[in-house]
């Protein structure tokens, strides 16, 4: 496609369950990136690929939280055991590169975590 | 620590005002670009500025850098109602963002 996209748009689970999120990057995006935004926050940063070097992991909250990204492509964001302070809009986001360039943003998915 | 901070947090404005909005940075860059978001959702990048510009515009977009103070502005002229958003910078090839600037224009 054109853009980045995500899926699903929203999501609500139980607590303690696991979520998986998508995220498929413009192709040929090399530069992959992951952020989380609560309610009437800034985006909080989670986790950054970039070809095929090692993840910058550091953002993640806890080691429920995890990413990966196959074929230098597709990523999923996967939360485990879910806690309701995990709720909020996790937005994906690729660049052609770490050079500093643009980073175009897909659309998000709303996580609601009951 | 975040490299891009914008303030004001909040600004409110009358539709046809003009809205500044700055953001600091703390060390060198080679560009820095501005983004607007509606509604929680998506990201939209408006402009990037290279280091070597001091002043860049885009329709009713216009975006200085200093480099020497390590801050740039947004300024919107003419603001309609459909620019409620938040606006948030990027310094360079940063990871974070800051926490943005709410614009809210009213009718």
């Amino acid at each position: 496609g054109a853009g980045v996209s995500q899926s699903p748009s929203n999501k609500v689970t139980e607590k303690g369950k696991d979520v998986e999120l998508r995220c498929d990057p413009i192709s040929g995006h090399t530069a992959l990136y992951w952020y989380r935004q609560s309610l009437g926050q800034g985006l909080e940063f989670l986790i950054y690929f970039q070809g095929n070097s090692a993840p910058d992991k550091s953002g993640l909250p806890s080691d429920r939280f995890s990413a990966e990204r196959t074929g230098g492509s597709v990523s999923t964001l996967t939360i485990q055991r879910t806690q309701q302070e995990d709720s909020a809009v996790y937005l994906c986001a690729s660049s052609a590169d770490r050079g500093g360039e643009t980073q175009y943003f897909g659309p998000g998915t709303r996580l609601l975590v009951l | 620590s975040q490299q891009g901070e914008e303030d004001p947090q909040a600004l409110s404005i009358q539709e046809g005002e003009n809205a500044t909005m700055n953001c600091s940075y703390k060390t060198s860059i080679n560009n820095l670009q501005w983004y607007r978001q509606n509604s929680g959702r998506g990201l939209v990048h408006l402009i990037l500025i290279r280091s070597n510009e001091r002043e860049k515009h885009s329709g009713r977009l216009r975006v200085t850098l200093d480099t020497s103070k390590k801050s740039s502005s947004l300024l919107i002229t003419a603001s309609r109602a459909a620019d409620t958003a938040s606006y948030f910078c990027r310094a360079g090839n940063m990871l974070t963002f800051g926490g943005g600037t709410r614009l809210m224009v009213k009718p």
